[in-house]
């Protein structure tokens, strides 16, 4: 079936370091995007990245759909980064819908 | 910028009550989902809803489960008769087309106890 792979499954860092998530999905996709889940259990948008690089503040994504992988990279780090980093990604076709990885969990610490 | 807003954010539940979880999703959007997270897993699928229909359901959408758009800025998910199991964030999202980013709400807490 279709797979959305998520690596690596956790990460410690300190606060000032970068790091790099990485998603890989199975097909081609038609939609990617990178979320963070909060403590409070809250799914933050960070991007809507189907293909080509964004970046936002300390963070940004690199999609390549040929090769079926994205990437979240953070700089800087600070402890209010910690959480669940989730990418999604929706398939096309007849489904909408969007299959989500098993996430990355990031502990920051000072 | 646009919210998706779901109510309530937090609700305990005895186990064989019904459920409503509300959402009112983005006002110019035009598909509707309800996503699952049990407790430390990943987001799963449950239903779409397009076009005052379900488009598409996972397989946890049983006979216990239903969908319904009453007016033109609320989406429901009723659960029939809650099992414990049941216990998760559920979490509510729309998209304006086919091609768009989702947006999802800040979920319901459900209990079942």
């Amino acid at each position: 079936g279709i797979q959305v792979e998520q690596s690596p499954p956790d990460l410690i860092l300190q606060e000032g370091a970068n790091s790099t998530l990485r998603c890989n999905f199975s097909d081609s996709v038609n939609n990617l995007q990178w979320f963070h889940q909060n403590p409070w259990g809250q799914l933050i948008n960070l991007f809507y990245i189907p293909s080509g690089t964004k970046q936002n503040g300390r963070l940004s994504a690199t999609t390549v759909a040929t090769e079926r992988y994205s990437l979240l990279y953070i700089s800087s780090s600070q402890t209010t980064d910690s959480g669940v980093y989730f990418c999604a990604a929706r398939y096309g076709g007849a489904t909408n819908k969007l299959i989500f990885g098993t996430g990355t969990l990031l502990a920051v610490q000072p | 910028e646009p919210e998706v807003t779901q109510t309530p954010s937090h609700q305990v539940t005895q186990m064989g009550q019904e459920v409503i979880l509300r959402c009112v999703p983005i006002s110019n959007h035009l598909y509707f989902y309800w996503y699952r997270q049990i407790l430390g897993q990943k987001v799963e699928f449950l239903v779409s809803f397009y076009n005052n229909e379900i488009s598409e359901k996972s397989e946890i959408f049983d006979d216990q489960f239903s969908v319904e758009r009453p007016d033109g800025s609320n989406f429901t998910l009723k659960i029939r008769s809650t099992k414990l199991e049941d216990s998760a964030m559920y979490f509510c999202a729309s998209t304006g087309d086919t091609a768009g980013g989702y947006t999802f709400g800040s979920g319901t807490r459900l209990t079942v106890v």
